[in-house]
């Protein structure tokens, strides 16, 4: 089954709004949520990532929002520009050590419309 | 920077030929990742790696062997490719030195089994 739920399947979004991704997981002994962006031709980077002790993270125009009892997190990008147009990747994994492994959505394609 | 070089960035092979896949990586990471990515599908992971000469199979490994004879170096073997593996596949690594350290991916290559 898959553990880590991403919606909308894809997204466009005109250049100075709000793009929102959403992310459902199933294992509440996942306890690290990172996303990551992917451009065409290129493996994908980390982006941002937030743990379960805080209910939301902010970096420049990208902030997750979190919500433990709902098992939903989310990505937020603010005044979105052309450039964030990209595959974005939430997952998830347990802090059982220093070799914890993740687990993918199936990724979301974001195109920012200028 | 972290650089993960994967060797081929396209690549086409015929049914059953057995195909290796090269990756390597310049920061002394101990662990080491094969993922395929297919649309619609995500990221999923074949094998991974935590040191030399240790493999663990990970959600899709039938298919796929690995090596790792040195610790910037870990390849994927198809052991007779069938077109059902035409895929991109990545590798990433990763630092066990802090918890949930983050995933640095190669650019990728694309293999075409025909």
């Amino acid at each position: 089954q898959q553990q880590v739920k991403q919606s909308p399947q894809s997204l466009i979004v005109q250049k100075g709004g709000i793009s929102i991704i959403n992310c459902a997981y199933e294992n509440t002994a996942f306890d690290y949520f990172p996303w990551y962006q992917q451009f065409p031709g290129k493996g994908p980077a980390l982006l941002i990532a937030i743990r379960p002790d805080v209910s939301e993270k902010k970096e420049g125009r990208f902030t997750i929002s979190f919500n433990k009892s709902a098992k939903q997190f989310s990505l937020h990008i603010m005044d979105s520009q052309p450039g964030d147009s990209a595959t974005y990747f939430c997952a998830a994994s347990m802090l059982t050590g220093a070799n914890s492994k993740l687990t993918f959505g199936k990724g979301i394609t974001l195109s920012v419309r200028p | 920077d972290v650089k993960v070089t994967q060797s081929s960035r396209y690549l086409v092979k015929r049914t059953g030929e057995k195909v290796f896949l090269e990756c390597v990586q310049d920061m002394d990471h101990e662990n080491m990742f094969w993922y395929r990515q297919d649309p619609g599908l995500g990221l999923r992971l074949i094998y991974f790696s935590y040191d030399v000469k240790m493999k663990e199979k990970g959600d899709i490994p039938e298919g796929y062997s690995v090596s790792r004879e040195k610790k910037e170096r870990f390849s994927l073997i198809l052991e007779s490719a069938s077109t059902n593996q035409t895929s991109m596949y990545l590798c990433a690594s990763s630092s066990s030195r802090g918890y949930n350290s983050p995933l640095h991916f190669g650019n990728g290559t694309r293999l075409t089994v025909t």
